[in-house]
């Protein structure tokens, strides 16, 4: 059946530095993945999507990048600021309707 | 403003008790979802509505129920025979138009005791 894993479920970072979060996907081909920030007790706000045919995508201090083969996206925010924290979900499509399957996702905390 | 609305934001009920999750949508989109999210863990999909009058189970479907009466509406159901209720339900719209990025309620907190 179709996995998604995220790494680890919490990553501390230092402020300003470049926060990384990995996921990856097993037992399907997505044509795209979409990333969402969710804050403690609120549903998801969307963030960016990547297509398999872009390697990489930016918005602001956000970048993603998408690797098919390895059958990876990795989520980058640079110059990390305490407003970054919270948890990112990564989240591919499947079936007809294009339903979306979320990871557990990663608990991002900058430290000041 | 647009955006999706969810009430109550927290909801009580004694075991045993059907409960209504309400969800609305003023952004004209076609397609509907309801989630359930449990603590520590990611959100998984229980019904989904692409069309009114239409709607089929996610991974998770048994004890709970919906209807798509109207576009705006999505209303979710649990039903007694949901063995563990209790948990922070999500209700998520997307335009078929789009890249099908979904836009989230505020959610609703259950708990049943």
């Amino acid at each position: 059946s179709q996995k998604i894993e995220q790494n680890s479920e919490a990553l501390n970072i230092q402020e300003g530095k470049t926060a990384t979060l990995t996921c990856n996907y097993t037992n399907y081909s997505p044509a795209y993945l979409q990333w969402y920030r969710q804050d403690p007790g609120r549903g998801p706000v969307f963030l960016l999507l990547i297509r398999e045919n872009e390697k990489e995508k930016r918005k602001e201090r956000l970048k993603v990048t998408f690797d098919t083969t390895l059958k990876q996206s990795l989520f980058h925010i640079t110059a990390s600021q305490p407003a970054d924290s919270a948890t990112y979900l990564c989240a591919p499509p499947h079936g007809s309707a294009r339903q979306l399957t979320f990871g557990s996702g990663t608990q991002l905390t900058v430290l000041p | 403003d647009g955006g999706i609305t969810q009430s109550p934001k927290y909801l009580f009920r004694k075991e045993g008790q059907n409960v209504t999750l309400s969800c609305e949508q003023n952004l004209n989109h076609d397609a509907m979802y309801w989630y359930r999210q449990d603590p520590g863990q990611g959100l998984r999909l229980i019904y989904y509505s692409q069309i009114v009058n239409d709607f089929q189970k996610g991974d998770i479907a048994e004890g709970y129920s919906v209807s798509r009466e109207k576009k705006e509406s999505f209303p979710l159901t649990v039903t007694s025979a949901q063995k563990n209720p209790t948990a922070f339900y999500l209700c998520a719209s997307s335009s078929r138009d789009s890249s099908y990025e979904q836009y989230f309620g505020p959610g609703t907190r259950l708990t049943v005791t």
